[in-house]
């Protein structure tokens, strides 16, 4: 596709359910990054990966959370027995090569997934 | 550690008018990348700018205009001649160089009124 796709838009789940949100990047884009977005909070970083590889996983906030990338392009952010402080937009974006590299240009954001725990 | 602050929560201006929204950020690193993000109602955030540390050069670009200061560490956003579409949280960032993870400010939402 054209841009960076994250489906569902929206996901209402039940507290201690488990969740998955997925991230289909850009075509060619190695970089791919997982943020989640509190309301009035700016987005807030959560894992990098380069290729298949989480290059960075700082941001995980507990071991509920996990992310896989198996073929270096599609993402997968999965919680486990979801709490009610989980609800939260999470978004994804994805660039040629890493923020840090000099080479690199700009991270393209999708619109979403707006994950709501009841 | 890396650090983003956005002091200006809100504000709100009269279309037509100039506004600028401040951005300080506090890093130890002396390579590191500075960007400005956009963030409309639709949610997406669309990219305006990324600047390297070692290019201090104010930066144009139609009505939009960037001033990186680093004696002062700021990173300032100016919109001239402000319109309606221009209304959106502004979210400054940072990312230390061979750091690929970007720490954002916590946005500054602007009003802008007909």
């Amino acid at each position: 596709g054209a841009g960076v796709s994250q489906t569902p838009s929206n996901k209402v789940t039940e507290k201690g359910k488990y969740v998955e949100l997925r991230c289909d990047p850009i075509s060619g884009h190695t970089a791919l990054y997982w943020y989640r977005q509190s309301l009035g909070q700016g987005p807030e970083f959560l894992i990098y990966f380069q290729g298949t590889g989480a290059a960075d996983d700082s941001g995980l906030p507990n071991d509920r959370f996990f992310a896989v990338r198996p073929e270096g392009s599609v993402s997968t952010l999965k919680i486990q027995r979801t709490e009610r402080g989980d609800s939260a937009v999470y978004l994804c974006a994805s660039s040629l090569m890493g923020q840090g590299s000099p080479l690199n240009t700009e991270a393209f954001f999708g619109q979403g997934t707006r994950l709501t725990v009841v | 550690a890396q650090k983003v602050t956005q002091a200006q929560t809100e504000i709100s201006v009269v279309e037509k008018e100039d506004v600028t929204l401040d951005c300080v950020y506090e890093t130890r690193d002396t390579t590191y990348y500075l960007f400005w993000y956009k963030q409309p109602p639709s949610g997406e955030l669309v990219f305006l700018i990324r600047r390297n540390s070692f290019d201090e050069q104010n930066e144009i670009s139609g009505r939009y205009s960037w001033n990186f200061q680093k004696s002062t560490s700021s990173f300032n956003f100016t919109i001239t001649a402000s319109q309606v579409v221009d209304s959106a949280v502004y979210f400054c960032a940072l990312s230390e160089g061979g750091d690929d993870k970007i720490i954002f400010g916590k946005g500054t939402r602007l009003h802008i009124l007909p």
